[in-house]
């Protein structure tokens, strides 16, 4: 089982729609998840930390669900510049101090005028 | 400009040559992360990095790359032999602590071997 599993997608959808991104992980010892969007041959850039509490920011909400290893993206009322890769980023301990983000190869989303 | 910065953003190496990847971490950041991303892969992480010590390097392929972050000077990732299957996009990284901060990302350098 892959560390990080994300639905590849791609999603297309029109403007204004809202859409929803699922991952799943399956390092129980993951400390810190993440949201990142990635756009075509750019870096990754950082959409969102993701909290047990549910958090939003604007027209995205991440919820984080650690008893089923769970982390969701819903992005409201879609623009075309939210047309990403948006990848599910799970950070955990590796040993001697140190941490590493494994990246789940992103799901594609594509918003239709 | 303040953020991650690597260069060169495109470098392009005959099979066998060495290649020499430069990233200087945002401002005020002490620990610098290299990741590869193959094409329609994820990104994977190398290697994990604080001033004059690799703190994690279990990412990195154990021949022919070795990262360093000195005192002065930027960050460099090296491959040495480069063979087709190097070819990928490097990206550097940087958090002012380590532990369970949000990484920042360099705009990466797009390696091509002939």
């Amino acid at each position: 089982r892959k560390e990080v599993e994300q639905d590849p997608g791609p999603f297309n959808v029109p403007e204004g729609a809202t859409v929803a991104f699922n991952c799943t992980y399956s390092n129980s010892a993951s400390q810190s998840f993440f949201w990142y969007r990635q756009d075509c041959r750019k870096e990754p850039k950082l959409l969102m930390s993701v909290y047990s509490s549910g958090n939003e920011d604007g027209r995205f909400t991440a919820q984080l669900n650690r008893a089923s290893q769970y982390i969701s993206l819903l992005i409201r009322d879609s623009k075309l510049s939210d047309s990403a890769t948006y990848l599910c980023v799970v950070n955990k301990a590796s040993g001697a101090g140190s941490y590493q983000l494994t990246f789940g190869k992103g799901t594609k989303l594509s918003v239709i005028p | 400009n303040a953020g991650v910065m690597q260069n060169p953003r495109h470098l392009v190496r005959r099979r066998g040559q060495e290649a020499r990847l430069r990233c200087s971490p945002m401002k005020g950041h002490s620990h610098v992360y290299w990741y590869r991303q193959l094409p329609e892969e994820g990104l994977k992480f190398m290697v994990y990095l604080q001033k004059e010590n690799i703190i994690d390097e279990s990412g990195m392929p154990k021949e022919r790359f070795s990262a360093e972050f000195p005192k002065e000077g930027p960050s460099i990732l090296r491959i040495q032999q480069v063979v087709r299957g190097d070819s990928a996009a490097y990206f550097c990284a940087s958090s002012p602590q380590g532990g369970n901060q949000p990484q920042h990302f360099g705009d990466g350098t797009r390696l091509s071997i002939l």
